[in-house]
């Protein structure tokens, strides 16, 4: 139980487009979705919680105009990188929670913005 | 402001050493920690979970323990297997359900 998906699980884009990630809680319902992102050989730094039907609470720092997410069921996230550069090429990790403090992660997601 | 720490960021071992890696965290107002497994270009997978109240957890030859007060957390590694190879984080969880991940302690175990 508790396993959660991404999709895709690797993405290469041209600078300037953008590109979408979605992440599934594929057995249980999630009240809150977490957004990271991780540098080579870095931790992971979360960038935003969202919970299903409001607007996502953005880290200090990220750009919420930048890096769309949308809630719109109890088990499904997207992240939107908008208008892409290669400075924004990284591995996005998502977490679900089911009622909150335990998170159960995705695979990630390996952008690399050319 | 929470910030985790681990120690040491990279070990390198032969096989079937016991081990023990390190995290500290600054502010000792948690409600659980968490100590994952990551392999290269892959998610985080949770290995043990203890909660504020909890001295320590096990699970086969993984044993974490927690002491709050100082703000310390250790992950012993018993009779280590090239399988073990891998990047471990802690993270904790504080009063605002966020997880605070740790440095990483990068982890190889040879032949």
């Amino acid at each position: 139980g508790a396993v959660v998906s991404q999709h895709p699980s690797w993405v290469i884009c041209k600078s300037g487009t953008s590109v979408k990630i979605e992440c599934r809680s594929l057995d249980f319902q999630a009240t809150t979705m977490f957004w990271y992102r991780q540098f080579p050989k870095q931790s992971l730094m979360l960038m935003a919680t969202s919970n299903e039907g409001s607007k996502a609470t953005y880290e200090q720092g990220v750009e919420k105009d930048k890096f769309l997410i949308n809630h719109a069921s109890l088990t499904l996230s997207t992240l939107t990188v908008t208008s892409a550069h290669p400075e924004d090429s990284s591995f996005y990790i998502c977490s679900a929670s089911p009622q909150g403090y335990e998170q159960y992660f995705g695979p990630g997601t390996r952008l690399t913005v050319t | 402001k929470q910030e985790v720490t681990q120690i040491p960021a990279a070990l390198s071992v032969p096989e079937g050493e016991n081990l023990v890696l390190n995290c500290s965290f600054t502010d000792s107002a948690i409600y659980n920690l968490q100590w994952f497994r990551q392999d290269p270009g892959k998610g985080l997978t949770s290995l043990l979970l203890i909660q504020s109240s909890q001295r320590e957890q096990t699970s086969g030859r993984l044993n974490a323990s927690l002491d709050k007060s100082s703000g310390r957390s250790t992950l012993y590694i018993a009779a280590s297997q090239p399988g073990d190879s891998a990047t471990y984080l802690c993270a904790v969880v504080s009063n605002t359900d966020k997880l605070i991940f740790g440095t990483g302690t990068r982890l190889q175990v040879f032949p």
